[in-house]
């Protein structure tokens, strides 16, 4: 067991790029979630996927991000067109049953 | 040491007392329950978790009650140690019947253990 994997660990970008994260979950768990998680605040829920279906996106997820997992191994989560208000860590969870395991997040600096 | 955690974000604790994080959550129907505990710069980690047909969990060095009358949870870490500095969080699953479901966190508690 390695863990979930995320990457890159930082990411500073300027407004308006877009940027992509990576998220290796822990092998053979079907489910995988992304929360983002901002200063002094618990983490909250965005998308999961069971296997390559996306099952459910939370009304944080707006329409400048967008989530695959193609092959349901790996997972990305897009966003176009930053803004100073997506700054924040990106977390990736992953499960086959039981709670969720997380990884130790993207950390996105928007400027 | 005891700590409302949504209402005193910090709680201190001298190494070898225990400490009790305190947790108000908001779902009647949620009935899974997990804590977490998160490190500065790492995600978060796995302590303990309870189902709503239970009232108390035993793990190592950790126990979590949970009150459904007046919707409360708790953590009590008996013999904190140092390594056991960090945020702490709450979380409450919002989907019936499973524990796959979409988890709600607290905003979470600075523990602080001091020598």
């Amino acid at each position: 067991d390695t863990g979930v994997s995320q990457d890159p660990r930082h990411k500073i970008t300027k407004r308006g790029q877009n940027v992509t994260f990576r998220c290796d979950p822990i092998s053979e768990h079907n489910r995988l979630y992304w929360y983002r998680q901002t200063l002094g605040q618990g983490p909250e829920f965005l998308t999961y996927f069971q296997n390559e279906a996306q099952l459910e996106k939370s009304r944080l997820l707006s329409d400048r991000f967008s989530a695959e997992r193609p092959k349901g191994s790996f997972s990305t989560l897009e966003i176009q067109r930053t803004e100073q208000g997506d700054s924040a860590m990106y977390l990736c969870a992953s499960t086959l049953g039981g709670p969720l395991h997380f990884g130790n997040g993207t950390r996105l600096t928007v400027t | 040491g005891e700590s409302v955690g949504l209402h005193l974000p910090t709680l201190s604790v001298q190494e070898g007392d225990n400490s009790i994080i305190n947790c108000a959550y908001s779902n009647s129907a949620s009935d899974y329950f997990i804590w977490y505990k998160q490190e500065s710069g790492k995600g978060p980690q796995f302590i303990i978790d309870i189902r709503s047909n239970m009232d108390k969990r035993q793990g190592q060095r950790v126990t979590v009650l949970l009150n459904k009358t007046v919707k409360h949870l708790s953590l009590q870490i008996a013999a904190t140690q140092p390594g056991d500095s960090a945020v702490y969080f709450c979380a409450e699953n919002w989907d019936r019947g499973s524990t796959l479901g979409r988890l709600y966190f607290g905003r979470g508690t600075q523990l602080t253990v001091w020598p």
